[in-house]
Protein backbone atom coordinates (compact mmCIF):
# COMPACT_ATOMS: atom_id res chain seq x y z
CA UNK A 1 0.00 0.00 0.00
CA UNK A 2 1.34 3.29 -1.48
CA UNK A 3 -0.40 5.36 1.30
CA UNK A 4 -1.78 7.59 -1.92
CA UNK A 5 -5.55 6.05 -1.87
CA UNK A 6 -7.49 6.37 -5.16
CA UNK A 7 -11.20 6.02 -5.86
CA UNK A 8 -12.77 3.79 -7.84
CA UNK A 9 -10.66 1.36 -9.02
CA UNK A 10 -12.68 0.32 -12.05
CA UNK A 11 -15.34 2.80 -13.84
CA UNK A 12 -17.65 1.79 -16.85
CA UNK A 13 -19.35 4.61 -18.55
CA UNK A 14 -21.34 5.72 -22.31
CA UNK A 15 -19.79 8.38 -23.71
CA UNK A 16 -21.11 12.02 -23.30
CA UNK A 17 -21.06 11.66 -19.36
CA UNK A 18 -19.40 13.25 -16.50
CA UNK A 19 -17.07 11.01 -14.22
CA UNK A 20 -15.14 12.22 -10.77
CA UNK A 21 -11.83 10.14 -10.21
CA UNK A 22 -11.33 10.74 -6.29
CA UNK A 23 -7.17 10.55 -4.72
CA UNK A 24 -6.25 11.10 -1.12
CA UNK A 25 -2.61 11.86 -0.72
CA UNK A 26 -0.18 10.21 1.57
CA UNK A 27 0.00 12.08 4.84
CA UNK A 28 1.79 14.86 5.00
CA UNK A 29 2.35 15.23 1.28
CA UNK A 30 0.71 18.52 -0.21
CA UNK A 31 1.78 17.77 -4.02
CA UNK A 32 -1.00 16.04 -5.78
CA UNK A 33 -0.14 15.20 -9.72
CA UNK A 34 -3.21 13.79 -11.76
CA UNK A 35 -1.35 11.46 -14.84
CA UNK A 36 -3.39 9.60 -17.29
CA UNK A 37 -1.77 6.39 -18.98
CA UNK A 38 -3.03 5.22 -22.43
CA UNK A 39 -1.46 2.36 -24.91
CA UNK A 40 -0.93 5.40 -27.63
CA UNK A 41 0.26 8.46 -25.42
CA UNK A 42 2.00 6.30 -22.51
CA UNK A 43 1.77 8.27 -19.35
CA UNK A 44 0.91 12.20 -20.03
CA UNK A 45 1.21 14.49 -17.01
CA UNK A 46 -2.38 16.30 -16.33
CA UNK A 47 -2.16 18.36 -13.86
CA UNK A 48 -0.43 19.76 -10.62
CA UNK A 49 -1.78 21.12 -7.58
CA UNK A 50 0.19 22.16 -4.22
CA UNK A 51 -1.66 22.95 -1.18
CA UNK A 52 -4.49 23.94 -3.21
CA UNK A 53 -3.20 25.78 -5.73
CA UNK A 54 -2.56 24.90 -9.41
CA UNK A 55 0.61 24.70 -10.15
CA UNK A 56 0.97 23.16 -13.56
CA UNK A 57 -1.02 21.70 -16.42
CA UNK A 58 0.02 19.24 -19.65
CA UNK A 59 -1.87 17.85 -21.40
CA UNK A 60 -5.12 17.90 -19.98
CA UNK A 61 -8.09 18.67 -22.04
CA UNK A 62 -10.52 21.58 -21.95
CA UNK A 63 -13.40 19.00 -20.86
CA UNK A 64 -11.08 17.67 -18.14
CA UNK A 65 -10.69 19.85 -14.81
CA UNK A 66 -8.85 19.45 -11.34
CA UNK A 67 -9.03 21.03 -8.16
CA UNK A 68 -7.46 19.98 -4.45
CA UNK A 69 -9.46 20.73 -1.68
CA UNK A 70 -8.47 22.01 1.78
CA UNK A 71 -8.35 18.80 3.65
CA UNK A 72 -5.13 17.73 0.54
CA UNK A 73 -7.48 15.57 -1.62
CA UNK A 74 -8.03 15.78 -4.97
CA UNK A 75 -10.61 15.06 -7.42
CA UNK A 76 -10.47 15.16 -11.20
CA UNK A 77 -13.78 15.31 -13.22
CA UNK A 78 -13.65 14.34 -17.09
CA UNK A 79 -16.94 15.37 -18.84
CA UNK A 80 -18.63 14.84 -21.96
CA UNK A 81 -16.71 11.38 -22.20
CA UNK A 82 -15.33 9.71 -25.44
CA UNK A 83 -14.27 6.38 -26.50
CA UNK A 84 -10.17 8.06 -26.47
CA UNK A 85 -10.64 8.58 -22.47
CA UNK A 86 -10.32 5.15 -22.03
CA UNK A 87 -7.43 5.03 -19.69
CA UNK A 88 -5.95 4.28 -16.12
CA UNK A 89 -5.64 7.30 -14.24
CA UNK A 90 -2.82 8.03 -11.95
CA UNK A 91 -2.47 9.89 -9.01
CA UNK A 92 0.64 11.13 -7.66
CA UNK A 93 1.53 12.73 -4.04
CA UNK A 94 4.81 14.33 -3.00
CA UNK A 95 5.55 16.59 0.04
CA UNK A 96 6.65 19.57 -1.57
CA UNK A 97 6.27 21.28 -4.94
CA UNK A 98 9.89 20.29 -6.31
CA UNK A 99 11.58 17.48 -7.29
CA UNK A 100 10.67 14.98 -4.57
CA UNK A 101 10.10 11.50 -5.21
CA UNK A 102 6.26 10.89 -6.65
CA UNK A 103 4.02 8.01 -4.85
CA UNK A 104 1.27 6.89 -7.25
CA UNK A 105 -1.99 5.51 -5.78
CA UNK A 106 -2.94 2.13 -7.37
CA UNK A 107 -5.01 3.99 -10.61
CA UNK A 108 -8.33 4.43 -12.02
CA UNK A 109 -9.24 2.59 -14.87
CA UNK A 110 -11.71 4.50 -16.75
CA UNK A 111 -13.60 2.34 -19.45
CA UNK A 112 -15.69 4.54 -21.79
CA UNK A 113 -18.66 2.92 -24.29
CA UNK B 1 12.02 20.38 -23.75
CA UNK B 2 12.56 17.69 -21.96
CA UNK B 3 12.50 13.94 -23.18
CA UNK B 4 12.65 10.49 -22.57
CA UNK B 5 13.56 7.72 -24.81
CA UNK B 6 13.19 4.13 -24.11
CA UNK B 7 14.05 2.63 -27.13
CA UNK B 8 13.82 -1.06 -25.86
CA UNK B 9 10.01 -1.87 -25.83
CA UNK B 10 9.97 -5.63 -25.27
CA UNK B 11 12.92 -7.52 -24.02
CA UNK B 12 12.50 -11.33 -23.20
CA UNK B 13 15.08 -12.89 -20.55
CA UNK B 14 15.05 -16.31 -19.00
CA UNK B 15 15.41 -16.56 -15.67
CA UNK B 16 19.00 -15.98 -14.00
CA UNK B 17 19.78 -13.81 -17.16
CA UNK B 18 21.50 -10.12 -16.78
CA UNK B 19 19.33 -7.81 -18.49
CA UNK B 20 19.94 -3.85 -19.23
CA UNK B 21 17.11 -1.36 -19.73
CA UNK B 22 18.19 1.49 -21.78
CA UNK B 23 17.24 4.89 -20.87
CA UNK B 24 18.33 8.18 -22.81
CA UNK B 25 17.13 11.56 -21.96
CA UNK B 26 17.40 15.27 -23.65
CA UNK B 27 17.36 18.93 -21.38
CA UNK B 28 18.90 21.98 -21.50
CA UNK B 29 18.57 22.10 -17.65
CA UNK B 30 21.75 21.81 -15.52
CA UNK B 31 19.60 20.28 -12.75
CA UNK B 32 17.41 17.80 -12.98
CA UNK B 33 16.30 14.34 -11.59
CA UNK B 34 16.28 10.62 -12.92
CA UNK B 35 14.24 8.39 -11.99
CA UNK B 36 12.94 4.55 -12.89
CA UNK B 37 9.65 3.43 -11.77
CA UNK B 38 8.30 -0.39 -12.20
CA UNK B 39 5.10 -1.32 -12.66
CA UNK B 40 3.74 -5.06 -12.43
CA UNK B 41 1.13 -6.72 -14.09
CA UNK B 42 -0.97 -5.41 -10.94
CA UNK B 43 -0.99 -2.19 -12.31
CA UNK B 44 0.69 0.12 -9.80
CA UNK B 45 3.66 2.14 -10.47
CA UNK B 46 6.29 1.89 -8.01
CA UNK B 47 9.71 3.70 -6.95
CA UNK B 48 12.84 2.43 -7.42
CA UNK B 49 15.70 5.09 -7.36
CA UNK B 50 16.24 8.71 -8.02
CA UNK B 51 19.64 10.55 -8.77
CA UNK B 52 20.11 13.96 -9.23
CA UNK B 53 22.36 15.46 -12.12
CA UNK B 54 25.13 16.30 -10.21
CA UNK B 55 25.72 13.06 -8.37
CA UNK B 56 26.76 10.50 -11.27
CA UNK B 57 28.16 7.61 -8.90
CA UNK B 58 26.76 4.32 -10.16
CA UNK B 59 24.73 2.48 -7.45
CA UNK B 60 23.81 -0.61 -6.70
CA UNK B 61 20.47 -2.10 -4.48
CA UNK B 62 20.35 -6.04 -4.45
CA UNK B 63 19.95 -6.99 -7.84
CA UNK B 64 19.40 -3.83 -9.07
CA UNK B 65 22.03 -1.60 -10.59
CA UNK B 66 22.06 1.71 -12.59
CA UNK B 67 24.72 3.51 -14.37
CA UNK B 68 24.13 7.28 -14.71
CA UNK B 69 26.54 9.07 -17.71
CA UNK B 70 25.91 12.58 -18.22
CA UNK B 71 28.29 11.97 -21.64
CA UNK B 72 26.12 10.18 -23.38
CA UNK B 73 22.69 11.28 -21.58
CA UNK B 74 21.56 7.93 -19.99
CA UNK B 75 20.85 6.32 -17.22
CA UNK B 76 20.67 2.76 -17.50
CA UNK B 77 19.18 -0.31 -15.25
CA UNK B 78 20.74 -3.51 -15.23
CA UNK B 79 18.69 -6.32 -13.50
CA UNK B 80 21.43 -9.17 -12.22
CA UNK B 81 20.12 -12.78 -12.52
CA UNK B 82 16.88 -11.90 -13.35
CA UNK B 83 13.87 -13.53 -11.80
CA UNK B 84 10.40 -13.90 -12.93
CA UNK B 85 8.82 -11.93 -10.34
CA UNK B 86 11.07 -8.67 -12.44
CA UNK B 87 8.21 -9.24 -15.10
CA UNK B 88 6.94 -5.53 -15.58
CA UNK B 89 7.38 -2.81 -17.54
CA UNK B 90 9.82 -0.52 -16.64
CA UNK B 91 9.70 3.34 -16.83
CA UNK B 92 12.70 6.08 -16.87
CA UNK B 93 11.55 9.26 -16.41
CA UNK B 94 13.13 12.74 -15.78
CA UNK B 95 12.10 15.88 -13.29
CA UNK B 96 13.84 19.46 -13.21
CA UNK B 97 13.76 22.67 -11.52
CA UNK B 98 12.23 24.72 -13.66
CA UNK B 99 9.62 26.91 -12.37
CA UNK B 100 6.65 25.86 -14.67
CA UNK B 101 7.27 22.37 -14.58
CA UNK B 102 8.64 21.93 -11.19
CA UNK B 103 8.23 18.36 -9.64
CA UNK B 104 6.49 17.18 -12.56
CA UNK B 105 7.63 14.12 -14.56
CA UNK B 106 8.74 13.09 -17.80
CA UNK B 107 8.43 9.17 -18.50
CA UNK B 108 9.42 7.35 -21.45
CA UNK B 109 7.09 5.31 -22.90
CA UNK B 110 8.37 2.32 -21.03
CA UNK B 111 10.22 -1.20 -21.47
CA UNK B 112 8.04 -4.48 -21.19
CA UNK B 113 10.40 -6.93 -19.49
CA UNK B 114 9.22 -10.67 -19.28
CA UNK B 115 11.36 -13.24 -17.42
CA UNK B 116 10.93 -16.57 -18.28
CA UNK B 117 11.43 -19.49 -16.10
Amino acid sequence: DSGVTQTPKHLITATGQRVTLRCSPRSGDLSVYWYQQSLDQGLQFLIHYYNGEERAKGNILERFSAQQFPDLHSELNLSSLELGDSALYFCASSRGPGANVLTFGAGSRLTVL
Amino acid sequence: AQKVTQAQTEISVVEKEDVTLDCVYETRDTTYYLFWYKQPPSGELVFLIRRNSFDEQNEISGRYSWNFQKSTSSFNFTITASQVVDSAVYFCALSTDRGSTLGRLYFGRGTQLTVWP
